[in-house]
This record gives C-alpha cells, sequence and structure tokens, in this order.
C-alpha cells in the first residue's frame, strides 16, 4: 500500500513565523503536490515537483516555497505565516507517468496561525 | 476562475437508493477524469476514473459518466451504503509542458446517506 506521511496532523504557529510542513512517501514516486483544501474552494494546487530539485508553481504559490532535496521528501515552507494561510494542508504522490494510477494523499495537516 | 465545478454543496439520500454526484468543467484539454472521496480528519481517497476518450466507467457499486460535448461528468452510487457518506470531489487532469500531470478539483459535495 502507498503510505504519504505529513508530519504533523496538527499545527498552530504565530503570524510571521516561518513555518515547515513535511512530507514523506514510500513508492519511490516522481511526482509530489502540495495543496490546500479551504470550504467551498475544493483542492488548490500550491507547488509540485515532478524530480529532485525541480519544482513548478502550480495556482496559487504566493507565500510559499518548497525544497525537494531528496525523491521521498518534499517540504513546504510558509515563509512569514499569516492569517489567510490558516487551512488544512495536503500532501500527494504519484508516478510521473501516471493515466492508470492516481495521486495518494496523506491525511493532511491542519495548520492555524494566530 | 474555476475550470471544475461541482454546484451542489451537499446531497442528502436514502440508503439504498441511486446517489447522483454532478460535475461540469471548462477547459477542453483535460484528458482524465477522477472522483476522490474524502472523510473527515483524512486524505481524500481515489474512488474511480474516466479517460477522456471512453462515456462510462464501472466499479462495482460506483458509475462514472462523461458527457464530453456537454463537459459533463456524473458519478452514480448504486445503491447508497451509509459508509458512503463523505465529501466527493471531482477532478480533471492536464498534463503540464514538463511532462507532469496535474488535477484541478471541484469544490467538493458533501453526502449524506440516511438509514
Amino acid at each position: 500500500d502507498v503510505k504519504v506521511t505529513q508530519s504533523s496532523r496538527y499545527l498552530v504557529k504565530r503570524t510571521g513565523e516561518k513555518v515547515f510542513l513535511e512530507c514523506v512517501q514510500d513508492m519511490d514516486h516522481e511526482n509530489m503536490f502540495w495543496y490546500r483544501q479551504d470550504p467551498g474552494l475544493g483542492l488548490r494546487l500550491i507547488y509540485f515537483s515532478y524530480d529532485v530539485k525541480m519544482k513548478e508553481k502550480g495556482d496559487i504559490p504566493e507565500g510559499y516555497s518548497v525544497s525537494r532535496e531528496k525523491k521521498e521528501r518534499f517540504s513546504l515552507i510558509l515563509e512569514s505565516a499569516s492569517t489567510n494561510q490558516t487551512s488544512m494542508y495536503l500532501c500527494a504522490s504519484s508516478f510521473f507517468d501516471s493515466h492508470n494510477q492516481p495521486q495518494h494523499f496523506g491525511d493532511g495537516t491542519r495548520l492555524s496561525i494566530l | 476562475d474555476q475550470q471544475v465545478k461541482q454546484n451542489s454543496p451537499s446531497l442528502s439520500v436514502q440508503e439504498g437508493r441511486i446517489s447522483i454526484l454532478n460535475c461540469d468543467y471548462t477547459n477542453s484539454m483535460f484528458d482524465y477524469f477522477l472522483w476522490y472521496k474524502k472523510y473527515p480528519a483524512e486524505g481524500p481517497t481515489f474512488l474511480i476514473s474516466i479517460s477522456s476518450i471512453k462515456d462510462k466507467n464501472e466499479d462495482g457499486r460506483f458509475t462514472v459518466f462523461l458527457n464530453k460535448s456537454a463537459k459533463h461528468l456524473s458519478l452514480h452510487i448504486v445503491p447508497s451504503q451509509p459508509g458512503d457518506s463523505a465529501v466527493y470531489f471531482c477532478a480533471a487532469q492536464v498534463i503540464g509542458i514538463e511532462g507532469a500531470q496535474k488535477l484541478v478539483f471541484g469544490q467538493g459535495t458533501r453526502l449524506t446517506i440516511n438509514p
């Protein structure tokens, strides 16, 4: 079974802090993704990576950065946290050629910025 | 602009009846469509998918229909069971210039199955 593990289920941080969210997958997937889920907006793609050290902006990258130093690990960084970044963050992974193999998700990190 | 839309935020269905969840999209470049199911405090899990060259795909109680001319897809669950109560997300796939697949998600529909 594919396992995507997010380091924290719940996180509370203060405005202005630098926040790191970590994600690890154990299936040797090339692609990794970070989404945020907000009520009424569904899942929106923040950043994704299709290879080590490669990163591409998604639909809402402002205020975020990412790091992929190893194939299995993808980190999301909030450079200076703001209250509008309070959300559920979801990490996903998939094979590069994945028409028949969908993205697999972690259980999410609920982040609150005070 | 919302490229994938689920216009019903919620749906309530009697146990044993059919549940029909709908999804509309605007981008003709989408080549694959997926449905994910999400329970509270868990990540979304893949349910069923359909290629843009097909109009129907069936897997047990779940069937997805695609109407390309109307840019519309639907998920049918028959018969509905209490364990089907969850939020359902429709997603559409597009391949980026780098070759990686990306998904665009709808807003989700909360399905409640009543005993």
